[in-house]
């Protein structure tokens, strides 16, 4: 089975603070990707990444960047958190058309 | 544009009653469709694809290209079936996905 992982299950930050959001597969997936899921809104594409180093902007990028400087990891930066930012936050990887999902990370900015 | 619509947000339903769980999509391409389902504090995972043609926990959905519909049916709702449902559209090498806003299953006793 793959196995995504997810560095924290809550986080609670403070508004302006820089926040850095871990997420690991095991599987040698190239295709990695960041939502975010907030009720009645579903799951937005916050980027993406297709291969180490690579990435490429999703539907709401603003506020946030990625960094991938390995296959199996796939970060995600809050370079100033704002209370707008408070949201669950998953993480998938995916080969053969089908994603494969993280345990998620609630964080909430004060 | 491409695009998912999943038009109810909460569906109730009892137990033995049939369900249908409402998807249209917008694509110009060759689509390929899923079902994604999230249980109460678990991780979201994939139900079903449509080219598989499988029925999962008794789930079943056609791909209706006339109506551009991708509908998820069990013919008796199970309570342990309540959970949130996203459809999601696909197609294409780096195995992105759009998400609807997903569809809320309770089944009441």
């Amino acid at each position: 089975d793959v196995k995504v992982t997810q560095s924290s299950r809550y986080l609670v930050k403070r508004t302006g603070e820089k926040v850095f959001l871990e997420c690991v597969q095991d599987m040698d997936h190239e295709n990695m990707f960041w939502y975010r899921q907030d009720p009645g809104l579903g799951l937005r594409l916050i980027y993406f990444s297709y291969d180490v180093k690579m990435k490429e902007k999703g539907d709401i990028p603003e506020g946030y960047s990625v960094s991938r400087e390995k296959k199996e990891r796939f970060s995600l930066i809050l370079e100033s958190a704002s209370t707008n930012q408070t949201s669950m936050y998953l993480c998938a990887s995916a080969r053969g058309g089908k994603q494969f999902f993280g345990p998620g990370t609630r964080l909430t900015v004060l | 544009a491409q695009r998912v619509t999943q038009p109810e947000k909460l569906l109730s339903v009892f137990k033995g009653a049939p369900v249908e769980l409402k998807c249209n999509y917008s694509y110009s391409g060759s689509p390929e469709l899923f079902w994604y389902v999230q249980y109460s504090r678990q991780r979201l995972q994939l139900l079903l694809r449509h080219i598989s043609r499988e029925s999962i926990k008794g789930f079943t959905a056609d791909l209706n290209k006339g109506e551009t519909s991708f509908h998820l049916k069990k013919p008796f709702a199970q309570e342990e079936d309540s959970a949130m449902y996203y459809c999601a559209l696909g197609g294409g090498a780096t195995n992105k996905l759009i998400f609807g806003t997903g569809t809320l299953l309770a089944v009441q006793p």
